[in-house]
C-alpha cells in the first residue's frame, strides 16, 4: 500500500518569513495529492491539492510543488501569519480518487510573532 | 458546497457497550465513504471504505466485527463501535468522496471516550 513520509514534524519560523513542508509518496499509482489544515479538535481542512498531470499550483500565499518522478511533493507558504499556526498533513491517493487518503504524519506549524 | 454532517460531536460511554456515528451527505449523494481515526497527536489513519449497496472493505489491522460499517443508503454511512474498550478513544472522521470535481469533504468528527 501507500505510504507517505512527511517532514518536518515540527517547524518553527518567524511571522513574514517563508514556511516549506516536504512529502514523499512511495505508489507511483498515486495521482491526487492535498494538503489539509487541521485545528485541534477539528476536522481537516483543504488548503490546497494538486494532481499528477501537474508540476504547481499556487493560490495567493500557498503553493504546491510535485516531483512525479521522485515521487515527493511541497507545500510552501509565503508570508506567514500567526493565523497560520496549526498542524499540517500531507495526502496521497491513487486509483483515480476512488481510494481513500493515506495521510503524513503531520507538521505542527509554529509562526513566531 | 458540499457538506457531510456528522453525528455526535462528542460521547462518553461505558466499557463494553456500542456506539453508532452517523455521517450524511446533506446535498449530495454519496456512492462511497470513507471511515478515518486519529489518535491524540498522531495523523488519520483510514480504517475503512464504505460502498453503498455493498460489503466495506477494511484496512489490515481494522476488525471488520470490532467496527461494524453500514453504508445502506446514499446519503448515510454509520460506524458502529462495538464494545468498545478504552483503547477504542478516539476521534473519529468520516470523509465522501465527491464525484467528478474529486476530492474529498469530510465531517466534523467524533471524539469517542470510553471509560
Amino acid at each position: 500500500g501507500e505510504n507517505v513520509e512527511q517532514h518536518p514534524s515540527t517547524l518553527s519560523v518567524q511571522e513574514g518569513d517563508s514556511a516549506v513542508i516536504k512529502c514523499t509518496y512511495s505508489d507511483s499509482a498515486s495521482n491526487y495529492f492535498p494538503w489539509y489544515k487541521q485545528e485541534l479538535g477539528k476536522r481537516p481542512q483543504l488548503i490546497i491539492d494538486i494532481r499528477s498531470n501537474v508540476g504547481e499550483k499556487k493560490d495567493q500565499r500557498i503553493a504546491v510543488t510535485l516531483n512525479k518522478t521522485a515521487k515527493h511533493f511541497s507545500l510552501h507558504i509565503t508570508e506567514t501569519q500567526p493565523e497560520d499556526s496549526a498542524v499540517y498533513f500531507c495526502a496521497a491517493s491513487s486509483g483515480g480518487g476512488a481510494d481513500g487518503l493515506t495521510f503524513g504524519k503531520g507538521t505542527h506549524l509554529i509562526i513566531q510573532p | 458546497g458540499a457538506v457531510v454532517s456528522q453525528h455526535p460531536s462528542r460521547v462518553i460511554c461505558k466499557s463494553g457497550t456500542s456506539v453508532k456515528i452517523e455521517c450524511r451527505s446533506l446535498d449530495f449523494q454519496a456512492t462511497t465513504m470513507f471511515w478515518y481515526r486519529q489518535f491524540p497527536k498522531q495523523s488519520l489513519m483510514l480504517m475503512a471504505t464504505s460502498n453503498e449497496g455493498s460489503k466495506a472493505t477494511y484496512e489490515q489491522g481494522v476488525e471488520k466485527d470490532k467496527f461494524l460499517i453500514n453504508h445502506a443508503s446514499l446519503t448515510l454511512s454509520t460506524l458502529t463501535v462495538t464494545s468498545a474498550h478504552p483503547e477504542d478513544s478516539s476521534f473519529y472522521i468520516c470523509s465522501a468522496l465527491l464525484e467528478g470535481a474529486g476530492g474529498y469533504t469530510f465531517g466534523s468528527g467524533t471524539r469517542l471516550t470510553v471509560v
